[in-house]
């Protein structure tokens, strides 16, 4: 059972409103990770980070921010949603320094609507 | 640079029925491959790993072999169950690339 874990589950909010979508894990996992899963199920990465104070854009361009204050903790932030952003958000963490492990642990998202 | 390319979907099985998805990759150097399963609602877990060449992963009756001769990870089962039915999704590592990377993601629905 993976200690990670994601808030809200399920979100439903207005155009021009600001969320924030939480991810915390209890590992002791220096990266952390975000991910957009579109409808079609592909995984697009959108930021990760290295730890405390690091962070980094993946591959798909997006609107959020994130920040890693502390070591468990690695929320996004989406100032002002819009319904393109309508999309289910992973996170996931991993080990630093295992090199060619690559096992990332997962939340169980956050499915977020905007109307 | 590094990509993982897997068969689309969706699969439809009977129970009972075997189960291949192909997996193949290209990437440089030496590096680890997955599967991962994402079940409805869900997200995604290890279902199984190899780290190097002609090494078999298994897990739940599932097993892949990585391949280097033809650069696959192809993930079998013998015999699916309804609870099978999940998303299922190969990925690497250690390539050239500081992160993983996923396949696009192959559907399975098992039917009574």
């Amino acid at each position: 059972e993976a200690d990670i874990y994601q808030t809200p589950r399920y979100l439903v909010i207005g155009t021009g409103k600001k969320i924030t979508l939480e991810c915390s894990q209890t590992m002791g996992h220096d990266k952390m990770y975000w991910y957009q899963q579109d409808p079609g199920m592909e995984l697009h990465l959108i930021h990760y980070s290295y730890g405390v104070n690091s962070t980094e854009k993946g591959d798909l361009s997006s609107e959020s921010t994130v920040s890693r204050i502390r070591t468990e903790h690695f929320p996004l932030t989406l100032e002002s949603a819009r319904p393109s952003h309508t999309s289910q958000y992973l996170c996931a963490s991993s080990e630093q320094g295992m090199i060619n492990t690559g096992e990332l642990f997962f939340g169980e998202g956050s499915r977020l609507t905007v109307l | 640079g590094d990509s993982v390319t897997q068969m689309e979907g969706p699969v439809t099985l009977s129970e009972e029925a075997f189960l291949t998805i192909n997996c193949t990759y290209t990437a440089t150097g030496y590096p680890s491959l997955f599967w991962y399963v994402q079940y409805p609602g869900e997200g995604l877990q290890l279902l199984l790993k190899a780290t190097k060449a002609d090494d078999k992963g298994s897990n739940k009756g599932f097993e892949a072999t990585y391949r280097k001769e033809t650069t696959s990870f192809h993930l079998e089962k013998g015999s699916v169950q309804v609870s099978d039915s999940a998303v299922y999704f190969c990925a690497l590592s250690g390539g050239s690339y500081d992160k993983v990377i996923f396949g696009p993601g192959t559907s399975l629905s098992v039917i009574p």
